[in-house]
């Protein structure tokens, strides 16, 4: 069966210092793979997605970016982080068929103070 | 361009009660639909999905939903709250080609009251 996992669970970080957050899908290959942010009583605004190795579409342009080295693999990352970055991170994937919803990993939680 | 207003960022029933959330979309083609449910400091979990064929959609935890084209609606329902529905409840909407990520309602946080 397919799992996602991401990790850490929870990260706080001082402002100007860099970020990596990783996202591993087991189980399947070529999947979708998204980037999501949720600000504190906000929804979800997703930030980058992945249809493939080394394609990367950017949502919203910000101090973030997003790779993808591995088929299953997505990575978030920053070089300066911000206040603003500060919320609830999900990684999520679904095969490449569009009548199948998503799978949300568990989440991080990053806290810039 | 797709879109999916939900009604109300908060409701409040009694256990019990009858749980109506509300989804309304906008798609320029037939869109595939779908519901979320997230419990606190977690990732979000599929309740139900409408993709073709019958309209009323049954999902996990006694969820159900039905899709109206008419009204460009697909509303969550369930008869009777239970204490464990407390959660926040996301609706979304896909494309047919697979190539577009999900667009997300803002979200409608249930608060289940003994």
């Amino acid at each position: 069966s397919q799992t996602i996992h991401q990790w850490p669970a929870t990260l706080v970080q001082p402002v100007g210092s860099p970020l990596s957050l990783e996202c591993t899908v087991e189980g399947t290959s070529n999947p979708n793979l998204y980037w999501y942010r949720q600000a504190a009583g906000r929804g979800l605004q997703l930030l980058f997605y992945s249809v493939g190795i080394g394609q990367i579409s950017s949502e919203v342009p910000q101090n973030l970016s997003a790779s993808r080295p591995q088929d299953r693999q997505f990575i978030l990352s920053s070089k300066k982080l911000l206040l603003s970055d500060s919320g609830f991170y999900l990684c999520a994937w679904r095969p490449g068929l569009s009548n199948y919803g998503y799978t949300f990993g568990s989440g991080t939680r990053l806290t810039v103070v | 361009a797709q879109s999916v207003t939900q009604l109300g960022s908060h409701l409040s029933v009694s256990e019990g009660a009858l749980v109506l959330l509300r989804c309304n979309y906008s798609s320029s083609v037939p869109p595939y639909l779908f519901w979320y449910v997230q419990y606190p400091n977690q990732g979000l979990q599929l309740l139900l999905k409408y993709t073709t064929g019958a309209t009323l959609v049954k999902g996990i935890n006694g969820f159900e939903a039905e899709f109206k084209k008419s009204e460009t609606s697909f509303h969550l329902t369930k008869p009777s709250a239970h204490m464990s529905d407390a959660a926040e409840y996301f609706c979304a909407v896909s494309d047919r080609t697979g190539r577009r990520a999900l667009t997300f309602g803002s979200g409608t946080r249930l608060q289940v009251q003994p």
